[in-house]
């Protein structure tokens, strides 16, 4: 079946400008995770969904960060006003159970602010 | 604070032998780890997971080792191959109730023919 799917895999934006990330998690699972990926690093959390509910949003850098799943699945994270320090991959995860399960992977957006 | 660490950044085997990884994590309540492999250009892949109340788990050519006494994790891959390399990762879901995973920064295994 189709895993998790990211659009688009890749974004350009120049500094200040707004950027809106989308995740389409495997059908039917509960959780959906985003994470940050700096290059040579491992994913740092950023927020986590269960069904609709935003339940923790710990890990997001700055209130330039917004993310929302209004019906349960399809995801979108936004950026406001970018700066080069956001620039990474965005990594989208879901998992059908609500907590420690197998987390499954889309393959990243890669954002690069100039 | 929560942390996960990878002893080396770079393992480089002989195609054929065996590789391990290790990982050392600092949150005694982590209750689930997971092994992932990252290729370049690519999200995290699923490779084997261990619940704290284990001490072994064995997949296909994988086995994870927890030591929750010294709270270290260890992927032993068997009889390594070329598609073996990558990045590998190691998590843990530290003392969240969510879920969410805490990642080491990663070890490169490079596989030479």
């Amino acid at each position: 079946g189709a895993g998790v799917s990211q659009s688009p895999r890749y974004k350009v934006a120049k500094r200040g400008q707004d950027v809106a990330l989308r995740c389409d998690p495997i059908s039917g699972h509960v959780s959906l995770f985003w994470y940050q990926q700096a290059l040579g690093q491992g994913p740092e959390f950023l927020t986590y969904f269960q069904n609709e509910a935003q339940l923790d949003k710990s890990g997001l850098p700055s209130d330039r960060f917004f993310a929302e799943r209004p019906e349960g699945s399809v995801s979108t994270l936004k950026i406001q006003r970018t700066q080069q320090e956001d620039s990474a991959v965005y990594l989208c995860a879901s998992s059908p159970d609500r907590v420690s399960s197998e987390q499954y992977f889309g393959p990243g957006t890669r954002l690069t602010v100039t | 604070g929560e942390s996960v660490g990878l002893h080396l950044p770079t393992l480089s085997v002989q195609e054929g032998d065996n590789s391990i990884i290790n990982c050392a994590y600092s949150n005694s309540a982590s209750d689930y780890f997971i092994w992932y492999k990252q290729e370049s250009g690519k999200g995290p892949q699923f490779i084997i997971d261990i619940r704290s109340n284990m001490d072994k788990r064995q997949g296909q050519r994988v086995t994870v080792l927890l030591n929750k006494t010294v709270k270290h994790l260890s992927l032993q891959i068997a009889a390594t191959q070329p598609g073996d390399s990558a990045v590998y990762f190691c998590a843990e879901t530290g003392s969240s109730n969510t879920g969410k995973l805490i990642f080491g920064q990663g070890t490169t295994l490079q596989v030479k023919p």
